[in-house]
């Protein structure tokens, strides 16, 4: 199946920081890609939807200048959590469609675990 | 995007089937359940989709009922490595289609 790449895989950073996520569709071109966080114990929130030349779309709630995202190619997605507080401390994944895909399925990053200290 | 119900937590034994129900009441017509699942800090893996007919792929088997109000997971040999969080979706098909992940179903195959 395709392949979605994340990096890092796992960052610590200090609180006030930036801190820079990669998502890469790896054998596919991805017009579309999704930001997901997850804390623990709990099940996957959408944070916002990632559209390659164009803004992003963001879901109630998640704030827009905190979580920087750009799409700049049909292979790349970065989110940014800019100024970095502990509270920001999760699983961040990424997923991705083939642009021309018929099947309709998903495909997930192995996530990227961000600790704020 | 159609809500789905699904139980908290299962048991399975290793090597039986493992039957995941799911309710999805209202369900569009153009509505795909999916399911995905995930393992502990990984990523969530894509297993089976469909609309109205009963699906089977090297991984699993999906039952929908003829009214697509609820749909069950077959998993037709678990093994300990299927132990996981499985999640039943219902989307829109097309390329803007968000996955909307509730709670899930936390399978535990024991030995």
């Amino acid at each position: 199946g395709a392949v979605v790449s994340q990096h890092p895989s796992r960052v610590i950073c200090k609180s006030g920081t930036s801190v820079k996520i990669e998502c890469r569709s790896l054998d596919f071109q991805a017009t579309t890609m999704f930001w997901y966080r997850q804390f623990p114990k709990q099940s996957l929130m959408l944070m916002a939807t990632s559209n390659e030349g164009s803004k992003a779309t963001y879901e109630q709630g998640v704030e827009k200048d905190k979580f920087l995202i750009n799409h700049a190619s049909l292979t790349l997605s970065t989110l940014t959590v800019t100024s970095a507080h502990p509270e920001d401390s999760s699983f961040y994944i990424c997923s991705a469609r083939e642009t021309h895909s018929g099947t309709g399925e998903l495909f997930f990053g192995e996530g990227s675990r961000l600790t704020v200290l | 995007d159609a809500k789905t119900t699904q139980p908290t937590s299962m048991d399975c034994a290793e090597g039986r089937a493992a039957n995941l129900p799911c309710n999805h009441s209202t369900i569009s017509g153009n509505e795909y359940v999916y399911w995905y699942r995930q393992i502990h800090s990984q990523g969530p893996q894509y297993i089976i989709h469909g609309l109205k007919n009963n699906e089977t792929n090297e991984m699993a088997s999906l039952i929908i009922t003829e009214d697509r109000k609820s749909s069950t997971l077959i998993l037709p040999h678990a093994t300990l490595r299927d132990t996981a969080v499985y999640y039943c979706i219902v989307r829109v098909e097309g390329p803007g289609g968000k996955l909307i992940f509730g709670q899930g179903t936390e399978l535990s195959v024991k030995p």
